[in-house]
């Protein structure tokens, strides 16, 4: 069975400082890596995507990733943060079947 | 732009109702989902659907049911809500069947049970 596990329920950081969301899987088949994020009072929408290729992964709003299978992880970052990412972040594998198995959620607190 | 919309931001029911949540996706999508996000659970899958009429099971289907007579609507039902279903819901598609591919989400809806 697949899993995944956000390691940090809230990081607070200061703007233009850099940032980085832990995410470690599990998984016995091919996976597949998402991070989705959630502004105040919105649903889910993807920064990016892990599907096969470069193990570096860039998203929008100068966010990236980097599978790390021998690790099984696939952490975020983005090298200076603004009070606009302030948000909650999601970790999420999938199979080949398409359905999402989600983290717990990171909460991004930038602050001035 | 995928566009997915849910009927209400925010409901208020009371033990025992029958309550329907409806989603609407305008992509011709194949795939359509249900989730409950709780704090600190994370988003739990409730039932999904590859086509018409057809669903299955998520992680966490007990006291709900799903309809899906057309392609662009996918509806959950809460058949006889409880106070442990107070909850925000949210809708998703995506493109086909066997593809991992992104999911569309729609606003969600914050539900109540009193």
């Amino acid at each position: 069975a697949q899993s995944v596990t956000q390691l940090d329920s809230q990081v607070p950081v200061f703007e233009e400082a850099p940032v980085e969301l832990r995410c470690n899987y599990s998984s016995s088949v091919s996976v597949y890596l998402f991070w989705y994020v959630q502004y105040p009072n919105q649903g889910l929408q993807l920064l990016l995507k892990y599907l096969s290729g470069s193990t570096l992964v860039k998203g929008i709003n100068g966010f990236e990733a980097e599978f790390n299978k021998s690790q099984t992880s696939f952490h975020l970052r983005k090298p200076s943060v603004h009070i606009s990412d302030t948000a909650e972040y999601f970790c999420a594998v999938s199979d080949h079947t398409g359905k999402l198995i989600f983290g717990q959620g990171t909460t991004l607190q930038v602050k001035p | 732009d995928v566009k997915v919309t849910q009927s209400s931001r925010y409901l208020v029911k009371r033990t025992g109702e029958k309550v329907f949540l409806e989603c609407v996706q305008d992509m011709d999508h194949e795939n359509m989902f249900w989730y409950r996000q709780d704090p600190g659970l994370g988003l739990r899958l409730i039932y999904f659907s590859y086509d018409v009429k057809m669903k299955e099971k998520g992680d966490i289907p007990e006291g709900y049911s799903v309809s899906r007579e057309k392609k662009e609507r996918f509806s959950l039902i809460l058949e006889s809500a409880s106070t442990n279903q107070t909850s925000m819901y949210l809708c998703a598609s995506s493109t086909k069947r066997d593809s991992p591919d992104t999911q569309y989400f729609g606003p969600g809806t914050r539900l109540t049970v009193l």
